[in-house]
């Protein structure tokens, strides 16, 4: 069974501070994506990584795929209130046939206090 | 125009009833899917359709009946509803992907209490 554990579960920070997600797993994922869900909404899909060793930015968010493409990590610079949320990481499975789904971690609440 | 939409936004009904959520996508993705989040967050992956036909069926009880009568929409229907079944259910869709993964839309939930 593939699983994706994320750590930490929970962060409370204040604004201004740096901090680190991850995402692990056993399983090699042929592509690894986060989300970030508001209350009240849908997860929104933040970045999508497919290459071991990959690196994107976004704004003030740095997303890296490991090189053997098991584990994921989301780093913020200079946190900021409007990065409230649940963060999702979730691994591409593509099975045999039709068989395509998304893996889920149980996913980061994070809280940047003013 | 809501690209993912799921009505209704809010369902409060006895043990037993049976209920429907209707969900409609206008981005012409060709993959729709049913999601429970539970109280802990957790996104569970229920059904997913591809082109009207059904593709993943996650060990869902058969008082779960999803049904696509076109590629934009996916209907799931509730019947004999038990306190368990409490839980946002988010309906989502993608492009078929041969590669990496496909980029889920989601829509707003579907907030479901069983009394």
């Amino acid at each position: 069974t593939q699983l994706l554990e994320q750590s930490p579960q929970f962060l409370s920070i204040q604004e201004g501070e740096n901090l680190t997600v991850y995402c692990n797993s056993s399983s090699v994922f042929s592509s690894l994506q986060w989300y970030r869900q508001e209350p009240g909404e849908g997860p929104v899909l933040l970045v999508t990584v497919v290459t071991g060793g990959e690196v994107k930015k976004l704004k003030r968010l740095t997303f890296q795929f490991g090189d053997a493409r098991k584990d994921s990590s989301l780093h913020i610079t200079a946190a900021q209130p409007g990065d409230t949320g649940l963060y999702l990481c979730a691994g591409g499975a593509l099975g045999g046939g039709n068989n395509r789904k998304l893996i889920w971690g149980l996913g980061t609440s994070l809280a940047v206090n003013p | 125009d809501t690209a993912v939409s799921q009505t209704p936004k809010y369902l409060v009904t006895q043990m037993g009833n049976d209920k429907s959520i209707k969900c409609e996508q206008n981005l012409g993705h060709d993959t729709m899917y049913w999601y429970k989040q539970d109280s802990k967050k957790f996104l569970k992956i229920m059904f997913s359709y591809n082109n009207k036909e059904l593709i993943i069926n996650e060990t869902v009880p058969n008082r779960f009946s999803p049904k696509s009568p076109d590629k934009a929409h996916l209907n799931l229907h509730i019947n004999s509803l038990e306190l368990g079944d409490s839980a946002v259910y988010f309906c989502a869709s993608s492009q078929w992907w041969t590669s990496g993964a496909g980029e889920l839309f989601f829509g707003e939930g579907s907030r479901l209490t069983v009394l």
